[in-house]
């Protein structure tokens, strides 16, 4: 079944200790992105990556790296976490490079930082 | 840098009535995507009109585009309370920082009554 996948699903933490949000899809798409979601902000992109090696930084990356070194995942990972980043995390990617077509969700994590 | 604007916020129905919801935007776009959100799960894409189109279907769901008044409506037709969700209006841009990248609203939350 094609899909994106993401590990964990939920997770509280404390301020400070380092964390990795997994993403997996087995669709062999070359686009991959990272969202977060707020109340009242919707969602705003935090990285995204458009092939192997190549990451760039959306509208909200502050505190947030990426990498890419396979083409299936697309960890996101906070080194010191604050408790603004507690939110609903989305994964994404999509056939082509850049967002000119559809984008696969995955089913989200949601992060609390105490 | 939010791009697209969903009116209304939040819209209640009864089962069988037709939910309309409506998307604004600001600059020149490659193409505009419809997303639904149920309650904190992800997101499901639901479809994609590009700039040079002016109205898709997609079973129950009608898209229309009119980028000379920057806007987009969808149209759910006999609406079942399975429909009760999120909707969000996204746009991919044909320039700049975010070309090519997905630009959210802060959707519209429909409710459908049995």
């Amino acid at each position: 079944e094609a899909q994106v996948t993401q590990n964990p699903r939920y997770l509280i933490t404390v301020t400070g200790k380092k964390l990795t949000v997994t993403c997996s899809q087995n669709m062999n798409h070359e686009y991959m992105s990272w969202y977060r979601q707020d109340p009242g902000l919707g969602l705003r992109q935090i990285y995204y990556s458009m092939n192997v090696e190549v990451t760039d930084k959306g509208d909200v990356p502050e505190g947030y790296k990426v990498s890419r070194k396979e083409k299936r995942n697309f960890p996101l990972i906070l080194e010191s976490p604050s408790p603004n980043q507690t939110s609903l995390y989305f994964c994404a990617s999509s056939a082509t490079s850049r967002g000119y077509n559809e984008q696969f969700f995955g089913p989200g994590t949601r992060l609390t930082v105490l | 840098s939010q791009q697209g604007e969903e009116d209304p916020q939040a819209l209640s129905i009864q089962e069988g009535e037709n939910a309309t919801m409506n998307c604004s935007y600001k600059t020149s776009i490659n193409n505009l995507q419809w997303y639904r959100q149920n309650s904190g799960r992800g997101l499901v894409h639901l479809i994609l009109i590009r700039s040079n189109e002016r109205e898709k279907h997609s079973g129950r769901l009608r898209v229309t585009l009119d980028t000379s008044k920057k806007s987009s409506s969808l149209l759910i037709t006999a609406s079942r309370a399975a429909d009760t969700a999120s909707y969000f209006c996204a746009t991919v841009l044909n320039y700049g920082g975010s070309q090519g990248n997905l630009i959210f609203g802060k959707g519209t939350k429909l409710s459908v009554k049995p």
